[in-house]
């Protein structure tokens, strides 16, 4: 595609209900990243998947968290047991190689009521 | 402390100024990126940068590694430019896509 598409754009879930967001990167880039940046806070780092490699899951903040990266083209981030601490709006972003920038998503802002 | 800080953290500017953002970091890196957030929240990467300096039209990066110091500028300003700007950090020994990101500068240029 053209750029990198995230749905849904807009999610509101109930404290306790599982979501699912998902990322279609630019076609062809192997690397693939997200984020996530909630109210007054910066932007911090979720999980990183490059082609075929382990990701780097290092920034998931609790096992409630999960991603997966299928085909090594479209990734769904899940997350389990919403908390209210989970509302953020959640970014995804590809890049061909390690040396070129990131193309990001427009996001999927969450919202746990 | 933070491990990027940015200054100044609001800039308000007249169209045509000359406006530099700067970034100052704590650990020993291998990449910068500036990113560019605008009102409506979508991103863009405007530079990754590992030395010396970068131009894309009226914006400038520049980074002193010894100094852990990197600066954006941009020249004449123009109020389409006004938004959030990001500094982010890819610690040294990290995996690629594990950055560190400063709280941002939020820049206003007026007509």
């Amino acid at each position: 595609g053209a750029g990198v598409s995230q749905s849904p754009s807009n999610k509101v879930t109930e404290k306790g209900k599982d979501v699912e967001l998902r990322c279609d990167p630019i076609s062809g880039h192997t690397a693939l990243y997200w984020y996530r940046q909630s109210l007054g806070q910066g932007l911090e780092f979720l999980i990183y998947f490059q082609g075929n490699s382990a990701p780097d899951k290092s920034g998931l903040p609790s096992d409630r968290f999960s991603a997966e990266r299928t085909g090594g083209s479209v990734s769904t981030l899940t997350i389990q047991r919403t908390q209210q601490e989970d509302s953020a709006v959640y970014l995804c972003a590809s890049s061909s190689h390690w040396t070129e920038g990131y193309t990001f998503g427009s996001g999927t802002r969450l919202t746990v009521v | 402390k933070n491990e990027v800080e940015q200054s100044p953290q609001n800039l308000t500017a007249q169209e045509g100024e000359f406006i530099t953002i700067n970034c100052s970091y704590s650990v020993g890196i291998s990449a910068l990126h500036w990113l560019q957030q605008h009102p409506g929240g979508g991103i863009v990467s405007l530079f990754m940068l590992s030395s010396g300096k970068k131009k894309h039209g009226r914006l400038i990066a520049t980074i002193n590694i010894q100094e852990k110091h990197s600066s954006l500028h941009i020249t004449a300003s123009h109020p389409r430019d006004s938004a959030v700007y990001i500094c982010a950090v890819r610690e040294r020994g990290g995996s690629q896509g594990n950055l560190i990101f400063g709280k941002g500068t939020k820049l206003s240029v007026k007509p």
